[in-house]
């Protein structure tokens, strides 16, 4: 079985400054990484996703993020946040496969501040 | 401009009574999903269709149904068995053993 484990329910950060968000997996196979960004009351829009190659990958709005195998992780990161990233923002796996089922963590709400 | 609609974006229902939510794509996808998303609990998959006439529970399909009579359409019936069905529920489509799902923008239940 899959499972996604965000670790900050809440992440606040200044206007320009970097952030990071935690993202760890548990999988049995190969996995495929996802980031989501949901501003309130919206659906989800995809940031960025890892399916293989390199373990760094480059998102929309200035996201990236990297995989990094041996220690289970898919990190989100940007190196200067504006007010307008505040929203939830979820990471998820998927086996791929012909059930494609996405398993979400329980999202980060990123509170950017000025 | 192609993309998956659902609705109403805000739907108000009396306790004990049956509602169904309405999600459509152009996308001509196969596979499309119910999620149910509550504050802290992230999203939960309930049901998924991969193909027109076959569906399959998800994590949390209890209370709820579904029927996939087209490719374009997945409605999902939310039954009064549902112990606690106020909440943000999401669809979803995506091509067969695709990689990315493709989201609609919501519907927001409030039962009362």
């Amino acid at each position: 079985a899959q499972s996604v484990t965000q670790l900050d329910s809440q992440v606040p950060v200044f206007e320009e400054a970097p952030v990071e968000l935690r993202c760890n997996y548990s999988s049995s196979v190969s996995v495929y990484l996802f980031w989501y960004v949901q501003y309130p009351n919206q659906g989800l829009q995809l940031l960025l996703k890892y399916l293989s190659g390199s373990t760094l990958v480059k998102g929309i709005n200035g996201f990236e993020a990297e995989f990094n195998k041996s220690q289970t992780s898919f990190h989100l990161r940007k190196p200067s946040v504006h007010i307008s990233d505040t929203a939830e923002y979820f990471c998820a796996v998927s086996g791929g496969g012909a059930t494609n089922k996405l398993i979400f963590g329980t999202g980060t709400l990123l509170a950017v501040q000025p | 401009d192609g993309g998956i609609t659902q609705s109403p974006k805000y739907l108000f229902r009396k306790e004990g009574q049956n509602v169904t939510l309405s999600c459509e794509q152009n996308l001509n996808h196969d596979a499309m999903y119910w999620y149910r998303q509550d504050p802290g609990q992230g999203l939960r998959l309930i049901y998924y269709s991969q193909i027109v006439n076959d569906f399959q529970k998800g994590d949390i399909a209890e209370g709820y149904s579904v029927s996939r009579e087209k490719k374009e359409s997945f409605p999902l019936t939310v039954t009064s068995a549902q112990k606690n069905p106020t909440a943000f529920y999401l669809c979803a489509s995506s091509t067969t053993g695709g990689i990315e799902a493709f989201f609609g923008q919501g519907t927001r239940l409030t039962v009362v």
